[in-house]
C-alpha cells in the first residue's frame, strides 16, 4: 500500500505553547488529506478535511482557530495545535486519499502530551 | 454516510478462520464498504474495500450480500498479529470521507 509519513509520533509541550504535526503522501500525490484525534480507549473522531490549495473543512465541535491546518502542496498537510492545553492531549492521526483508488491510507499517529 | 453496527469483540483460535460481521442496512448505491484495522497505538491499516462484488487481496476477503446491507470480512489463517480493533466503514467515493464506529475487537488465541 501507499506510504503516508508523520511526524513527530511523540510531542511533550508545555501548555501554552503551540505544537506542529506534519502529514506526508511519500509515494502518491493526496487531493485530501484527513486530520483525526483518539482519546485512548475511544474510537478515531475525524476533526477536518484539508484539500490541497484551499481552507481545511472542519467537523461541528472542532475549533478551527485552534487547530489550525495548511495543505500547501499535494503531498503535505500540517496541523498545529496552537496554545495547547493539558485537554488537547490526545493521539492525532492524519491520512491522505487516492481518489483513483478510493483509498484513505493513514500515517503511524502523533501522541501529542501537553503538561 | 450510513452507519454500521458491528459485534464489540470476537476471539478466533490461531490458524483458523476469523469472519467478522458488519451491518450497514441503509447503504446507498454510490457507498463503498472499506475495511480497516487499528493495532494498538498505531495508525489504521487499510485491508480491503469493495462496492458490490466480493473482493479479495493477500490480506483477506470480503464478501457483501446481494442486497448490500450486510459484510462479511474474511481472514483466512488468522494469526496472533492479527489480533487488533477492526472497522467497517461505509463510504461515499466522492468525499473519501470515513466515520469509524466502535469497530470489533478481534482476539486470536494460541
Amino acid at each position: 500500500g501507499a506510504v503516508v509519513s508523520q511526524h513527530p509520533s511523540w510531542v511533550i509541550c508545555k501548555s501554552g505553547t503551540s505544537v506542529k504535526i506534519e502529514c506526508r503522501s511519500l509515494d502518491f500525490q493526496a487531493t485530501t488529506m484527513f486530520w483525526y484525534r483518539q482519546f485512548p480507549k475511544q474510537s478515531l473522531m475525524l476533526m477536518a478535511t484539508s484539500n490541497e490549495g484551499s481552507k481545511a473543512t472542519y467537523e461541528q465541535g472542532v475549533e478551527k482557530d485552534k487547530f489550525l491546518i495548511n495543505h500547501a502542496s499535494l503531498t503535505l498537510s500540517t496541523l498545529t495545535v496552537t496554545s495547547a492545553h493539558p485537554e488537547d492531549s490526545s493521539f492525532y492521526i492524519c491520512s491522505a486519499w487516492t481518489s483513483p483508488k478510493n483509498i484513505q491510507y493513514f500515517g503511524a499517529g502523533t501522541r501529542l502530551s501537553v503538561l | 454516510d450510513a452507519k454500521t453496527t458491528q459485534p464489540p469483540s470476537m476471539d478466533c483460535a490461531e490458524g483458523r478462520a476469523a469472519n467478522l460481521p458488519c451491518n450497514h442496512s441503509t447503504i446507498s448505491g454510490n457507498e463503498y464498504v472499506y475495511w480497516y484495522r487499528q493495532i494498538h497505538s498505531q495508525g489504521p491499516q487499510y485491508i480491503i474495500h469493495g462496492l458490490k462484488n466480493n473482493e479479495t487481496n493477500e490480506m483477506a476477503s470480503l464478501i457483501i450480500t446481494e442486497d448490500r446491507k450486510s459484510s462479511t470480512l474474511i481472514l483466512p489463517h488468522a494469526t496472533l498479529r492479527d489480533t487488533a480493533v477492526y472497522y467497517c466503514i461505509v463510504s461515499s467515493s466522492n468525499t473519501g470521507k470515513l466515520i469509524f464506529g466502535q469497530g470489533t475487537t478481534l482476539q486470536v488465541k494460541p
